[in-house]
């Protein structure tokens, strides 16, 4: 069975801070995706990565995709109270082109 | 254009009735998919829909849910006779040739 753990499970900073969120798995995927969810909605898909060692920016957010595409990270510089929210990973397998396999989530809270 | 909708928002009832909860994909989006997410938690693969093809049901948890698409597009889950374990967010996405899936807004269940 395919899993994804992410760490921290909480994380509270301050606003200005960086910080990293890890997301890891023993196995494989073909590609893996960050997504942002604010209470009382859906998720919202933030980025996907799908080359092992690619890095994206999306502004003050890093995505990195492992070497051998089993584990990503997320870094937030200077963190802003608009980050606040939960992130989650979920990995897509190419044995399954549909359901994807999802991490428990890191709960971001920043502190104004 | 309009994004993933559903319907209710917010939804109490008593333990023993049942319950259906409606989505509305995105226009001529092939793939649609129900999540269950307890509160501050990643989520929880129901069931997948894709075009004309037998839904992939494998995440359903009883007998007492099921879900039909209809006309390949608007889809409605029930839940019958519900249970207090029952109770969390049912979020819906929908997707178009690919992995990355966009969700709607969910409905709260809350069994009494």
């Amino acid at each position: 069975t395919q899993l994804l753990e992410q760490s921290p499970q909480f994380l509270s900073i301050q606003e200005g801070e960086n910080l990293t969120v890890y997301c890891n798995s023993s196995s494989v995927f073909s590609s893996l995706q960050w997504y942002r969810q604010e209470p009382g909605e859906g998720p919202v898909l933030l980025v996907t990565v799908v080359t092992g060692g690619e890095v994206k920016k999306l502004k003050r957010l890093t995505f990195q995709f492992g070497d051998a595409r089993k584990d990503s990270s997320l870094h937030i510089t200077a963190a802003q109270p608009g980050d606040t929210g939960l992130y989650l990973c979920a990995g897509s397998n190419s044995g399954s082109n549909y359901q994807l396999i999802w991490g428990a989530g890191t709960k971001l809270i920043i502190k104004p | 254009g309009a994004g993933v909708s559903q319907s209710p928002s917010n939804k109490v009832t008593e333990k023993g009735k049942d319950v259906e909860l409606r989505c509305d994909p995105i226009s001529g989006h092939t793939a649609l998919y129900w999540y269950r997410q307890s509160l501050g938690q990643g989520l929880e693969f129901l069931i997948y829909f894709q075009g004309n093809s037998a839904p992939d049901k494998s995440g359903l948890p009883s007998d007492r849910f099921s879900a039909e698409r209809t006309g390949g597009s608007v889809s409605t889950l029930t839940i019958q006779r519900t249970q207090q374990e029952d109770s969390a967010v049912y979020l819906c996405a929908s997707s178009f040739a690919g992995v990355e899936q966009y969700f709607g807004p969910g409905t709260r269940l809350t069994v009494t």
